[in-house]
């Protein structure tokens, strides 16, 4: 069974750092793109960032490009994403979703940034 | 950047009464490949995400037959044919030819 479990959401005050994972499981982690997609709180979906099966290629959205940086462990299966700079704006909850096709998610974690 | 609208924004339904949700998009969502990345998403009450249809018409496993999917170059939709208690929550549509975007989402509750 695929699943993804994202962490190290929390809260943290403006011009902050914060790094949070995504552990994969049930499938070949390093066969597949992944990404991150952030949703504000009342709001819909936004894709922040990509990255391609080895790491090679990466892409971010404007609105993070710049503070955030993607990162994978092929052999820790795991997914990054490093947020520094934060603002109150990147308040969201952060899903990682599997592929170019976002075929499966995880349960999100929680970035609130405020002081 | 290619912009996503969807229509209605909220849609109450009856149960057992049909559904139908817009999503048009800005550009031709026709990749240079010949397939279109179309692809809708259901998000129940407090759960993240889950695709029901990717590429345009194809429902993933587990979907009901009562979600189908169909259109062509910019206008698309979602259709349920029969709506159940279980499916209220947000739709999105997600284009994936010209980068990523999603539409605003559509939100179905029960009249």
């Amino acid at each position: 069974e695929v699943q993804l479990v994202e962490s190290g959401g929390g809260l943290v005050q403006p011009g902050g750092s914060l790094r949070l994972s995504c552990a994969a499981s049930g499938f070949t982690f390093s066969s597949y793109e992944m990404n991150w997609v952030r949703q504000a709180p009342g709001k819909g979906l936004e894709w922040v960032s990509y990255i391609s099966s080895s790491g090679s290629t990466i892409y971010y959205a404007d609105s993070v490009k710049g503070r955030f940086t993607i990162s994978r462990d092929n052999a820790k299966n795991s997914l990054y994403l490093q947020m520094n700079s934060l603002r109150a704006e990147d308040t969201a909850v952060y899903y990682c979703a599997r592929d170019e096709n976002f075929d499966y998610w995880g349960q999100g974690t929680l970035v609130t940034v405020s002081s | 950047d290619v912009v996503m609208t969807q229509s209605p924004l909220s849609l109450p339904v009856t149960l057992g009464q049909p559904a139908s949700i817009s999503c048009r998009s800005s550009q031709s969502l026709v990749y240079s490949d010949g397939n279109t990345y179309l692809n809708w998403f259901q998000q129940r009450p407090g759960q993240s995400p889950r695709r029901l249809i990717y590429k345009v018409s194809n429902r993933d496993s587990g979907v009901p037959d009562r979600f189908s999917g169909s259109g062509s170059g910019t206008d698309f939709t979602l259709k349920i044919s029969r709506v159940e208690a279980e499916d209220v929550g947000v739709y999105y549509c997600m284009q994936g030819t010209h980068w990523i975007t999603f539409g605003q989402g559509t939100r179905l509750e029960i009249k």
